[in-house]
């Protein structure tokens, strides 16, 4: 079983449109969790950090599950720059190694 | 700005090989970081170092080195090319465990082995 799981989508979203999606994480033990986004063809690069209480940043929420080991992201009022693929990662011991998840897709049509 | 360079962006090789891949970060950064990333799989860890000289084997070492001689530059080395190591391979590197979490990418390998 991996440690990190989602799903690939694509999610085809309209734009303006909001779309949420998930993130499972087998270890009970993780401490930190992460949403990188990775565009075609480039390298990852961090999004935002996920907090227990859940946070914010402009039209990105990231919410996180601790009972469930679930980690979760919405866009709200899509854009078409935010197509690309969603990266939920784990931080999984205390010196910093990170878990990556396969990614989730999410395409943007006008 | 965070920039971390990689030495080819496409490669070529054919089975048998020795395939040298350097990565250079200019942020004074202690730890740095080799993956692949394949396709449903993700990124794979293959090693780390967390210091100049320093190095440990993540979860898929089999059939890779590494080196780093200098802080800013961690080479990853494929004694033997096989045709199941083409991949994508992106370095990473980032400040300090304990400091800062965030790992900053190169822009990536893309190694095919024929």
């Amino acid at each position: 079983r991996k440690e990190v799981e989602q799903d690939p989508g694509p999610f085809n979203v309209p734009e303006g449109a909001t779309v949420a999606f998930n993130c499972t994480y087998s270890n009970s033990a993780s401490q930190s969790f992460f949403w990188y986004r990775q565009d075609c063809r480039k390298e990852p690069k961090l999004l935002m950090s996920v907090y227990s209480s859940g946070n914010e940043d402009g039209r990105f929420t990231a919410q996180l599950n601790r009972a469930s080991q679930y980690i979760s992201l919405l866009i709200r009022d899509s854009k078409l720059s935010d197509s690309a693929t969603y990266l939920c990662v784990v931080k999984t011991d205390s010196w910093g190694k990170l878990q990556f998840g396969a990614g989730t897709q999410v395409v943007v049509t006008p | 700005d965070v920039k971390v360079t990689q030495s080819s962006r496409y490669l070529v090789k054919r089975t048998g090989e020795k395939v040298f891949l350097e990565c250079v970060q200019d942020m004074d950064h202690e730890n740095m970081f080799w993956y692949r990333q394949d396709p449903g799989l993700g990124l794979r860890l293959i090693y780390f170092s967390y210091d100049v000289k320093m190095k440990e084997k993540g979860d898929i070492p089999e059939g890779y080195s590494v080196s780093r001689e200098k802080k800013e530059r961690f080479s990853l080395i494929l004694e033997s090319a096989s045709t199941n190591q083409t991949s994508m391979y992106l370095c990473a590197s980032r400040l300090r465990a304990g400091v800062a979490y965030e790992q900053y990418f190169g822009p990536g390998t893309r190694l095919t082995v024929t």
